[in-house]
């Protein structure tokens, strides 16, 4: 498995800003991806980030909200962009390691917006 | 497209019950078949894994077999403990790609001393 941090761990936002959460690992991945889990629902991925190229986002989820960055194989950022309310979720970062499948996460990052 | 669906909870056992979560999925191919656990306060852990059918995934006394033809990977443990409680979650990966999650709503455990 690998070590996986995120920040903030948590943060409280005002409606319109926008907030950049990071994912570090403590080891090159080829994968990397971002989650999102909503009050009291399951998880829901919102895109894989891509090293070297743009993100690829699933159905429901655009680049102009959700911009990804994934400059090497350790890093990747998540910018939630002109927040509202509906916003307020936990955003995690996965990454697949081992070349079997399986998915590591990291402690996520509470976010709420007022 | 993929679906995972959990049988509802919260679900409330006394400690040394015999326990069964209910999943079942909906995929095109063959997909990879996961249960992860999130304790209270901590993040979420895979628990185990099965990649093809018959398959059957353990750990920390649980099980869970990959059955194709009733597209179910039900999760299993003889006798639970009090430390067992927590949100287990279903989840599929489909297979041949390099793809993310797909996960079930989740099931609450709660295990009564």
């Amino acid at each position: 498995s690998a070590v996986i941090s995120q920040k903030p761990s948590r943060d409280i936002c005002q409606r319109g800003t926008s907030l950049t959460i990071q994912c570090q690992v403590d080891s090159q991945v080829t994968m990397m991806f971002w989650y999102r889990q909503q009050p009291g629902q399951s998880l829901t991925l919102i895109a894989t980030a891509n090293q070297g190229s743009e993100a690829t986002y699933e159905s429901g989820f655009v680049i102009d909200k959700f911009p990804i960055s994934r400059p090497n194989l350790t890093f990747s950022t998540l910018t939630v962009s002109n927040m509202s309310p509906e916003d307020s979720s936990i955003y995690l970062c996965s990454v697949e390691t081992g070349g079997r499948g399986e998915q590591f996460f990291g402690p996520g990052t509470r976010l709420t917006v007022l | 497209g993929n679906s995972v669906t959990q049988m509802e909870g919260p679900v409330t056992l006394s400690e040394e019950a015999f326990l069964t979560i209910n999943c079942t999925y909906t995929a095109t191919g063959y997909p990879s078949l996961f249960w992860y656990v999130q304790y209270p306060g901590e993040g979420l852990q895979l628990l185990l894994k099965a990649t093809k059918a018959d398959d059957k995934g353990s750990n920390k006394g649980f099980e869970a077999t990959y059955r194709k033809e009733t597209t179910s990977f039900h999760l299993e443990k003889g006798s639970v403990q009090v430390s067992d409680s927590a949100v287990y979650f279903c989840a599929l990966r489909k297979g041949g790609g390099a793809d993310g999650l797909t996960f079930g709503k989740g099931t609450h455990l709660i295990i009564q001393p």
